[in-house]
């Protein structure tokens, strides 16, 4: 199983929807998790972190988080054609002999289409 | 505006020589990270540091070598490169460990022939 793992898509929207981007996480002691947007040929653009079970709302992003199901996902409204784009999920793991690292999913691609 | 850049963007080289990929960050962050992105894996760690004089190995560390001696700079070292580590590198920056928020540089796609 993977650490992280993410559906690799694509998936496909019409402008104006609702993206519905999804997460799952083996390491029940993760605290913190992220959401990178990443535009083909760019480097990783952070978009939203969260920490606590529920939702974080900042914009058009709406990130939710079940620590108990082990799930993150990242809700995208009225969705743009500027934001086809992979997006990264990652979760801050602890690792042996203290400190935290990253690990990231393979990512999921979106096309917004007109 | 404080920022993370890498260096060079692109590289060519040839298999057995050595290379060496530069980050600086003027965001006076303690923590550093560099990862390599291939299809089908993602962004993988290669090695990191959580300050000066401080290093440790990834997931994917061998070939790989790096050195902190300041705060600005983690320059990552292939010891003799292999076709194998043609990849795009990423250089990352973190103030804290506990929420580990990254910033990420621009990358450099390094093509080992």
């Amino acid at each position: 199983q993977k650490e992280v793992e993410q559906n690799s898509g694509p998936l496909s929207v019409p402008e104006g929807a609702i993206a519905s981007l999804n997460c799952t996480y083996s390491d029940r002691g993760s605290q913190s998790f992220f959401w990178y947007r990443q535009y083909s040929g760019k480097s990783p653009e952070l978009i939203m972190f969260i920490y606590s079970n529920g939702d974080k709302e900042d914009g058009r992003f709406t990130a939710q988080l079940n620590k108990a199901s082990q799930y993150v996902s990242l809700l995208i409204r009225d969705s743009q054609p500027s934001d086809s784009a992979t997006y990264l999920c990652a979760v801050n793991m602890m690792v042996t002999g203290g400190g935290n690292k990253l690990t990231f999913g393979t990512g999921t691609q979106l096309k917004v289409e007109l | 505006d404080a920022e993370i850049t890498q260096s060079p963007r692109h590289k060519i080289t040839e298999t057995g020589r050595q290379v060496t990929l530069a980050c600086h960050q003027t965001w006076n962050h303690n923590n550093m990270f560099w990862y390599r992105q291939d299809l089908g894996h993602g962004l993988r760690l290669i090695h990191y540091s959580y300050g000066v004089q401080d290093t440790n190995k990834g997931e994917v560390s061998d070939g790989y070598s790096v050195s902190r001696s300041n705060t600005e700079d983690l320059p990552l070292t292939l010891e003799s490169a292999a076709s194998s580590q043609t990849s795009v590198y990423f250089c990352a920056s973190s103030e804290s460990r506990g929420m580990n928020i990254q910033y990420f540089g621009a990358g450099t796609r390094l093509s080992v022939l």
